[in-house]
C-alpha cells in the first residue's frame, strides 16, 4: 500500500512554545490530507482537513488558530500547535488518501506523540 | 455532521470464538464503510471496507455486513487468534473525510 510518513514520533517542548509536525506521503499525491488526535484509549477525532493550496476545514470546537495547517505541496501537509499547553499532550496523527480523496482507503502516518511540560 | 456509534467498547473472547463489533452512524449519504485495526504503538491499518451497493463482503477470517435501512455495520472474525488483539476502528465517508467511532478494544484469551 501507500506510505505515509509522520515526523517527529515524539517530541517534548516547554509550555508557551510551538511545534511543527510533518506529514508526507511519500509514493502519491494527496490533494488531501487529514489531522487526527488520539487520546489514550480512546478514538480517532478528526481535527482538519487539509487541502493542497487552499485554507484548511476545521472540525467544530478546533481552534484555527491554535492548530495552523499548511499544505503547500501535494505530497505535504503541517501541523503547527501554537503556544502549547500541557492540555496540548497528545498523540496527534496525519492520513493521506490516492487522488483526490473521496472514498477510498486511508493511509496513516506513525503518528506523533507530543508532551507539554 | 455524521456520528457513528460503535459498540462493545471492549470485547474478550476466547481463541477460535468468533468475535463480532457492531457499528451505527446517522447520514444516509455515507457510502464508504472501512475498518481499521490498531496495534499498540503503531498505526490504524485498513483491514476490510465496503460500499454501499454492497450488503456483505468476505476476505478469509473476517467479513463485515451492512444495512443501509437501519444504518448500521458489523463486523465479523472468526476463529480469532493471538495476533487478532488490538483495538478496532469502524469508519463511515461519504465523499471526504472518514468519521470514527470510539473503538473495540478486543482481547483473544488463550
Amino acid at each position: 500500500g501507500a506510505v505515509v510518513s509522520q515526523h517527529p514520533s515524539r517530541v517534548i517542548c516547554k509550555s508557551g512554545t510551538s511545534v511543527k509536525i510533518e506529514c508526507r506521503s511519500l509514493d502519491f499525491q494527496a490533494t488531501t490530507m487529514f489531522w487526527y488526535r488520539q487520546f489514550p484509549k480512546q478514538s480517532l477525532m478528526l481535527m482538519a482537513t487539509s487541502n493542497e493550496g487552499s485554507k484548511a476545514t476545521y472540525e467544530q470546537g478546533v481552534e484555527k488558530d491554535k492548530f495552523l495547517i499548511n499544505h503547500a505541496s501535494l505530497t505535504l501537509s503541517t501541523l503547527t500547535v501554537t503556544s502549547a499547553h500541557p492540555e496540548d499532550s497528545s498523540f496527534y496523527i496525519c492520513s493521506a488518501q490516492q487522488g483526490n480523496g473521496g472514498n477510498t482507503e486511508a493511509f496513516f502516518g506513525q503518528g506523533t506523540r507530543l508532551t507539554v511540560v | 455532521g455524521e456520528n457513528v456509534e460503535q459498540h462493545p467498547s471492549t470485547l474478550s473472547v476466547q481463541e477460535g470464538d468468533s468475535a463480532v463489533i457492531k457499528c451505527t452512524y446517522s447520514d444516509s449519504a455515507s457510502n464508504y464503510f472501512p475498518w481499521y485495526k490498531q496495534e499498540l504503538g503503531k498505526r490504524p491499518q485498513l483491514i476490510i471496507d465496503i460500499r454501499s451497493n454492497v450488503g456483505e463482503k468476505k476476505d478469509q477470517r473476517i467479513a463485515v455486513t451492512l444495512n443501509k435501512t437501519a444504518k448500521h455495520f458489523s463486523l465479523h472474525i472468526t476463529e480469532t487468534q493471538p495476533e487478532d488483539s488490538a483495538v478496532y476502528f469502524c469508519a463511515a465517508s461519504k465523499r471526504d473525510k472518514i468519521i470514527f467511532g470510539k473503538g473495540t478494544r478486543l482481547h483473544i484469551l488463550p
